[in-house]
This record gives C-alpha cells, sequence and structure tokens, in this order.
C-alpha cells in the first residue's frame, strides 16, 4: 500500500532496554522527520534526514539513534529506554515540493 | 532555535461559533503550515503559505501569513463537530530550511 506506516502501533518496555520503532514510506521521499508527541510540548523533532546516509538533530535527540541505509526506511532506536521517552512517536517524509505526510504514530510506554 | 508559540492552548466552543487561533515566533519563518490532528491519528495538513501577507482559504478554513513573518494566524468559520482536534503550526527553520518544526498545538473541542 502507499503510504507512510509505522510499527509497532504499540510497545511497551522496560527501562533499559533497546527499542526500535520503524517507519517505511512508499514514496521515495527525500526528506523524513521523527517527531515525539507529549502534553504541552507539542511536536518535538527527534531527528531528520535530507536523503538517504545523511541524518541531523533535531530538538530533543538525546537517548536516540537513527540511521538511513535505504530512502524508504527511517528506523528510529533508543538504545536504552528511559521513562521520560514514554511519549507518542510520529514519522512524517516529505519531498523537496511537497510539504510533510505524517504515519498513524507509535505509542510507547516504558514501565 | 527558533520556535514557535501557539496561542490558545485549548479552546471549547459551541458548534456553529467562529474560531481564531495564532502562531508566533522570536524569529521569521519564510514558510508557514498549518496541520490539523485527529485524535489517535497523524496530523494532516490544512494549509501552506510561503509568501508574507498571504491570505488562503480552505473551505470554512482561512489562514493568513503575518506580514513581519513572525506570525500566522488561522481561523475557522461555522464550527463543527468534525473540527474537534488538535491544531499546529509548523515551519522549515530558517538557517536550516531541512528542519521542519512544529508548535505546541492549540486543542479544539466543539459542544452542539
Amino acid at each position: 500500500d502507499a503510504g507512510i506506516t509505522q510499527s509497532p502501533r504499540y510497545k511497551i518496555t522496560e527501562t533499559g532496554r533497546q527499542v526500535t520503532l520503524m517507519c517505511h514510506q512508499t514514496w521515495s521521499h527525500s526528506y523524513m522527520f521523527w517527531y515525539r508527541q507529549d502534553l504541552g510540548h507539542g511536536l518535538r523533532l527527534i531527528y531528520y534526514s535530507a536523503a538517504a546516509d545523511i541524518t541531523d538533530k533535531g530538538e530533543v535527540p538525546d537517548g536516540y539513534v537513527v540511521s538511513r541505509s535505504k530512502t524508504e526506511n527511517f528506523p528510529l532506536t533508543l538504545e536504552s529506554a528511559t521513562r521520560s521517552q514514554t511519549s507518542v512517536y510520529f514519522c512524517a517524509s516529505k519531498d523537496l515540493y511537497t510539504e510533510a505526510f505524517f504515519g498513524q504514530g507509535t505509542r510507547l510506554t516504558v514501565v | 532555535g527558533q520556535q514557535l508559540n501557539q496561542s490558545p492552548q485549548s479552546m471549547f466552543i459551541q458548534e456553529g461559533e467562529d474560531v481564531s487561533m495564532n502562531c508566533t515566533s522570536s524569529s521569521i519563518f519564510n514558510t508557514w503550515l498549518w496541520y490539523k490532528q485527529d485524535p489517535g491519528e497523524g496530523p494532516v495538513l490544512l494549509i501552506a503559505l510561503y509568501k508574507a501577507g498571504e491570505l488562503t482559504s480552505n473551505g470554512r478554513l482561512t489562514a493568513q501569513f503575518g506580514i513581519t513573518r513572525k506570525d500566522s494566524f488561522l481561523n475557522i468559520s461555522a464550527s463543527i463537530p468534525s473540527d474537534v482536534g488538535i491544531y499546529f503550526c509548523a515551519g522549515p527553520t530558517l538557517w536550516d530550511t531541512d528542519k521542519l518544526i512544529f508548535g505546541t498545538g492549540t486543542r479544539l473541542q466543539v459542544f452542539p
């Protein structure tokens, strides 16, 4: 199916565990983004990527790692999850002449 | 870095009323975007503004790109229950246009 998909939709993990959130888009968009959404903070940019093998830090990158070996995939890894990383995570993609399209989000709970 | 502040944080209105919300920044933006997030979903683009002073409509929605380039406004006329959601302003930062940042959001609740 065309579009941008995130998996899993829901995840519960324990403090200290590594967890990876997946994002896949079928448009071959150049740009991809990861945001976290928390009450009172809106959407905060974690990492973004302008093309395969090019990534850059956003507003709140600490504790997260990203990679982009293929244009269509942009996984986000929490190397050692903390409770403060409990949030709803959104992936988005865009091209040079389009605005961003978002996935449906991953609700992550760290216990 | 550049930040986007939205007001009000939340609004509770009666169906049929008009709504106005705004987004401000201490630094200029060259593009202003307005997104809506329905409950349980990802944000969806409503309106894009690319020129200072620009006024653009999308159905009952009207948005304006402020003359100073430091603010933008979104108006919704004759609100209906499906207008419920969170409205975000967004824009690419001036110094790194690949970096797309969002505001804190305005949560809208519409009562019948």
